[in-house]
């Protein structure tokens, strides 16, 4: 199986400061159609998880273009350049290259 | 809008069964792969099953393989999980997502405890 790993796994930062979270995978993430399957998720304090970047670095609507995705082969970063009260939570990576499709294990976002 | 919504969720005893379902609106559900994702209590999510917008593309993970069923009904707009011979740590909230690979709509989930 792919083994998704996330640094750090706990991120204070003060508010209006940039943050940014690495992603590795255990083997390339490109699929077979030339594509690489690299999700980003936010999940709120009890909410369900939100999708915000797919392959690797295309924002969803709705999103705020203060996220941003980066990154090639087994390497992404999910940044956000000015953290805001609402982006506290947990924020997940997610390969969908390789079955079992696998997330990293959670990098927990809040405010110092 | 596009929303998905779980429900089915409760108590059970190990070895029980249950079956979720998630309604889909705003969005015609033959047109899209689906999947369900769990997330035991405190922990991180595990992506547990999809299926094909016909069904005859259907795979799932191995904690679950072989007592959980995926099964979708376009013409009711629906997708299912069939979850038998239920253990402990099934428990978890039971979240449908549209799509396979890009999960792009999640509903809230509903939740699933096993326990006697």
């Amino acid at each position: 199986d792919v083994v998704m790993t996330q640094s750090p796994l706990s991120l204070p930062v003060t508010l209006g400061q940039p943050a940014s979270i690495s992603c590795r995978s255990s083997q390339s993430l490109v699929y077979s159609d030339g594509n690489i399957y690299l999700n980003w998720f936010q999940q709120r304090p009890g909410q369900s998880p939100r999708r915000l970047i797919y392959k690797i670095s295309n924002r969803d609507s709705g999103v705020p273009d203060r996220f941003s995705g980066s990154g090639s082969g087994t390497d992404f970063t999910l940044k956000i350049s000015r953290v805001e009260a609402e982006d506290v939570g947990v924020y997940y990576c997610m390969q969908a290259t390789h079955w079992p499709f696998t997330f990293g294990p959670g990098t927990k976002v809040d405010i110092k | 809008q596009v929303q998905l919504v779980e429900s089915g969720g409760g108590l059970v005893k190990p070895g029980g069964s249950l079956r979720l379902s998630c309604a889909a609106s705003g969005f015609t559900l033959s047109d899209a792969y689906m999947t369900w994702v769990r997330q035991a209590p405190g922990k991180g999510l595990e992506y547990i099953s999809y299926i094909s917008i016909d069904g005859t593309d259907i795979i799932y993970a191995d904690s679950v393989k072989g007592r959980f069923t995926i099964s979708r009904d376009n013409a009711k707009n629906s997708l299912y999980l069939q979850m038998n011979s239920l253990r402990a740590e099934d428990t978890a909230v039971y979240y449908c997502a549209r799509f396979a690979r890009e999960l792009d709509v999640w509903g809230k989930g509903t939740s699933v405890t096993v326990s006697s």
